[in-house]
């Protein structure tokens, strides 16, 4: 079985300020690691995946997410938060033996203060 | 290119009655799936159809849940009586793989507004 869990639901950090978004998965074969971001309004969109490649995937917006094995983690960071960061922010996980399925955390808030 | 569309965006219905959700995937996806994500909680798989057949139902939560993709085109997803604990989000995504690829790595997942229903 599958899983990931997010560190806080919700999280606040001001304009300018490093955005660390903590997940860690748990998995029984090699996994691939995902972040979603859901704007308000709007449908999931992709942000970045892990596929067993390069260990630090870069994404769309300045958002890059390492994947450590040893911490079984996959933390999503930006070097500075823009105003415009402020939406839920989803980390998954599925397999190639997961065939239909990716598993969703349960959402973390970011919130930026200006 | 549209994107993944849901219809209605909001639905409430009292217990007992019966909501259709309806879900429009991206032309020529071939996978479709449906989420649901219940009270700021986990976003959880429901099924997973390739074209008209259902590929994995196994997240269906009960028999009063009936998903359809008839053609292979759009899908229904009802709810039949609903219950208060089937409040939530019900997200739709397509993907366009033809192949029993892993989902979100062999082609990107894209995600429709979703549709959110309150039971009251």
């Amino acid at each position: 079985a599958q899983s990931v869990t997010q560190l806080g639901s919700h999280v606040s950090v001001s304009e300018g300020a490093l955005v660390l978004l903590r997940c860690n998965y748990s998995s029984s074969v090699p996994p691939y690691l995902f972040w979603y971001v859901q704007y308000p309004n709007q449908g999931l969109q992709l942000l970045l995946k892990y596929t067993s490649a390069a260990t630090l995937v870069k994404g769309i917006n300045g958002f890059e997410a390492e994947f450590k094995k040893s911490e079984t983690s996959f933390h999503l960071t930006k070097p500075s938060a823009h105003m415009s960061d402020a939406a839920e922010y989803f980390c998954a996980v599925t397999s190639y033996s997961s065939a239909s399925k990716i598993i969703f955390g349960s959402g973390t808030r970011l919130s930026i203060r200006p | 290119e549209a994107g993944v569309t849901q219809f209605p965006s909001h639905s409430v219905i009292e217990k007992g009655q019966t909501v259709t959700l309806r879900c429009d995937p991206i032309s020529g996806h071939d996978n479709l799936y449906w989420y649901r994500r219940v009270m700021g909680k986990e976003i959880k798989f429901l099924l997973h159809f390739v074209k008209e057949s259902k590929q994995d139902e196994s997240g269906m939560p009960n028999n009063r849940f009936l998903a359809e993709r008839t053609g292979g085109t759009y899908s229904t997803l009802k709810v039949q009586p609903a219950e208060l604990e089937d409040s939530g989000v019900y997200f739709c995504a397509s993907s366009q793989d033809v192949t029993s690829g892993v989902p979100g790595v062999t082609g990107e997942l894209f995600f429709g507004e979703g549709s959110r229903l309150t039971v009251l």
